[in-house]
This record gives structure tokens, C-alpha cells and sequence, in this order.
């Protein structure tokens, strides 16, 4: 069963620049899809965009246009997600998820352990 | 947009939860699926395709709707489903629904 492993919690100034890794171990991504999922405490979790690794086929979400990038590196089986223009309205648990197909995937078990992003001046 | 209600239910072990989502737009294909959390966890899955099960989960967990309509009942509850659960549609621009919170009463 493919595990997904992610960085550990960033503190970051407004700003700054984010970038979490989500590593695949005990399997590879194949033709799944990894989707990022931010969620602040108690609220619901927000869609933030998906790739295809081997294909490098990537979607985002309309409000993150612009500010968000996921790129893959094959070599090593992780995927990155990188937030630029930080504030603290982005101070979140970022999780990834792998889904199984690209077009129509809904994250299935298991999801990555989630990062802590602490923005903070 | 994906609308949970209620938005807290309190109910006692051994009642039957019945959860609802409504979606302002058809979901096409009933591209729908349910997840619970519990603090401090990523959501795991429980339903996708608005009824189909997850593997390993139990069968007191059931979904169905169509359309704009969706429900997910757990039939007898356990300690441990008292959790938060959401709706997710993964059809065109994928997003959560604003939650149910199933606390014991």
C-alpha cells in the first residue's frame, strides 16, 4: 500500500514562500493523481489543487490561481506544493491525498500526516 | 457550493445518524463522497460515487442521492463514529461541504 509521507511544520513570515513535500513510499504514484487539501483548525478542508506525476498534468483551484505550484519529481516519488505571497489567513494543516484517477479522483486512504504552516512576522 | 446539515447532531450509541448534503448545482455523475474526521487526523473515506463503500468500512455506514440531494446514515452507532463528516464533490472544481459534527448525547 503506497504511504504518503510529508515535510515537517514550517513557520513562515508574510510574505515569504511556502513549499511542502508529499513523498511516496512502499509503491509508486502510477497514473494516480496527488491532490493538496489545506484545512484551518475547525473549519472545513479546502481543495487546493491536484497533479498526474508522470505526466506532470496539473489543475488548481480557481482562488489559489497564480499563487500555487505542484511539481513532481519522479526520480524520487514526491511531489511538492509551493504557496507564494503567505499571510496569515494561510496559517493551515496542508495534507495531500493521493486519488486514483486525474479527471474524477476523490482522495482515497491513506492521506499523507499533514504539515503544520505556522505564517507568522 | 456543498451545504451539511445539521450542523451538530447529538445522538446517543445505538441511534441511527442520518447526515445531508445539498449541492446548489448537480453533481455530475454523483461524483460525491463522504469522509469522517476525527482531532487531529486526516479525513478518511467512507463513501464515494454517493453510495459505494470504501474498503473497510463497515456496512452500518451507507450512502445514496442524486443529483443535489445526498445523505449518509450510519444506522447504529458506535463510540467511535462520534466525529466530524463531510461531503465532497469531485466533479468540476472539487470542494468540502461545511461539515456535520456527530457528538454524543
Amino acid at each position: 500500500q503506497v504511504q504518503l509521507v510529508q515535510s515537517g511544520p514550517e513557520v513562515k513570515k508574510p510574505g515569504s514562500s511556502m513549499k511542502v513535500s508529499c513523498k511516496a513510499s512502499g509503491g509508486t504514484f502510477s497514473a494516480n493523481s496527488i491532490n493538496w487539501v489545506r484545512q484551518v483548525p475547525g473549519h472545513r478542508p479546502e481543495w487546493m489543487g491536484k497533479i498526474m506525476p508522470i505526466l506532470g498534468m496539473t489543475d488548481y483551484a480557481q482562488r489559489f490561481q497564480g499563487r500555487v505550484t505542484i511539481t513532481a519529481d519522479k526520480s524520487t516519488g514526491t511531489v511538492y506544493m509551493e504557496l507564494n505571497s503567505l499571510t496569515s489567513e494561510d496559517t493551515a494543516m496542508y495534507y495531500c491525498g493521493r486519488a486514483l484517477n486525474f479527471y474524477d479522483g476523490f482522495m482515497v486512504d491513506p492521506w499523507g500526516q499533514g504539515t503544520l504552516v505556522t505564517v507568522s512576522s | 457550493l456543498l451545504t451539511q446539515s445539521p450542523g451538530t447532531l447529538s445522538l446517543s450509541p445505538g441511534e441511527r445518524a442520518t447526515l445531508s448534503c445539498g449541492a446548489s448545482q448537480t453533481v455530475n455523475n454523483n461524483y460525491l463522497a463522504w469522509y469522517q474526521q476525527t482531532p487531529g487526523q486526516a479525513p478518511r473515506l467512507l463513501i464515494y460515487g454517493a453510495s459505494k463503500r470504501a474498503t473497510g468500512v463497515p456496512d452500518r455506514f451507507s450512502g445514496s442521492g442524486s443529483g443535489t440531494d445526498f445523505t449518509l446514515t450510519i444506522s447504529r452507532l458506535e463510540p467511535e463514529d462520534f466525529a466530524v463528516y463531510y461531503c465532497y464533490q469531485y466533479s468540476d472544481s472539487p470542494s468540502f461541504g461545511q461539515g456535520t459534527r456527530l457528538e454524543i448525547k
